[in-house]
């Protein structure tokens, strides 16, 4: 099986664009979780999807949105991007079934805003 | 009561040697507790897991050990060896699927 795909892998922004990210899951996986990783930061959680649906959300801005398709790839999108957005964004495929919770990590999108 | 406590953020250990990192948690209701592996430039990859039903897991050299009535966990690494240098995650989730993160442990293997 393909593992989980991040496009693109690296992106640089100026302050006040916006940006959207792409994530395809593992085949199979219904569940796209997305996270925030700065250096020497643990990976903060932005949001999960399920089913096109958003199950979990993380304490981020509304500036941070996501979407889930009915083929379960995914997008986020940051609005107004600040400084502080420059990160690695990682995404997690999951099966999301019970006694199986194992998320499948991406190799992220390094994003730097300048 | 969310919170997952890991210690200690840095570790440095000779070749050969016990790697030790712990984690603390508050909620019993998580059932699920994963350690996650990142080399740098690498997303995180499940490393090894445990459900409360045992006290202990092993798998080659990396072993979890679980002590529920104190709601800690552990992570031991026997005989580390330089290719295991990386940054270390601690997790739990309840069966609301959402995983809940410890702040890391960058660990180096001196050869």
């Amino acid at each position: 099986k393909a593992g989980v795909t991040q496009t693109p892998r690296y992106l640089i922004k100026t302050r006040g664009q916006q940006v959207t990210l792409s994530c395809s899951p593992i085949s199979g996986h219904r569940s796209v979780s997305w996270y925030q990783q700065t250096p020497g930061q643990g990976l903060q959680f932005l949001f999960e999807y399920f089913s096109e649906t958003q199950r979990n959300k993380g304490n981020f801005p509304g500036r941070f949105s996501g979407r889930q398709f009915s083929n379960s790839r995914s997008e986020m999108n940051v609005s107004t991007l600040e400084l502080g957005d420059s990160a690695l964004y990682l995404c997690a495929s999951s099966p999301r079934v019970r006694g199986d919770n194992e998320q499948y990590f991406g190799p992220g999108t390094r994003l730097t805003v300048t | 009561q969310q919170q997952v406590k890991q210690s200690p953020q840095s570790l440095i250990v000779q070749k050969g040697g016990i790697s030790i990192i712990n984690c603390a948690y508050e909620n019993t209701a998580f059932d699920y507790f994963p350690w996650y592996q990142q080399f740098p430039g690498k997303g995180p990859a499940l490393l090894i897991a445990i459900r409360p039903d045992v006290s202990e897991k092993k798998e080659g050299r990396f072993t979890i050990s679980f002590n529920k009535s104190a709601k800690q966990f552990s992570l031991h690494i026997m005989d580390s060896q330089p290719g295991d240098s990386a940054t270390y995650f601690c997790a739990a989730s309840d069966s609301n699927y959402q995983l809940i993160w410890g702040a890391g442990t960058k660990l180096i293997i001196k050869p």
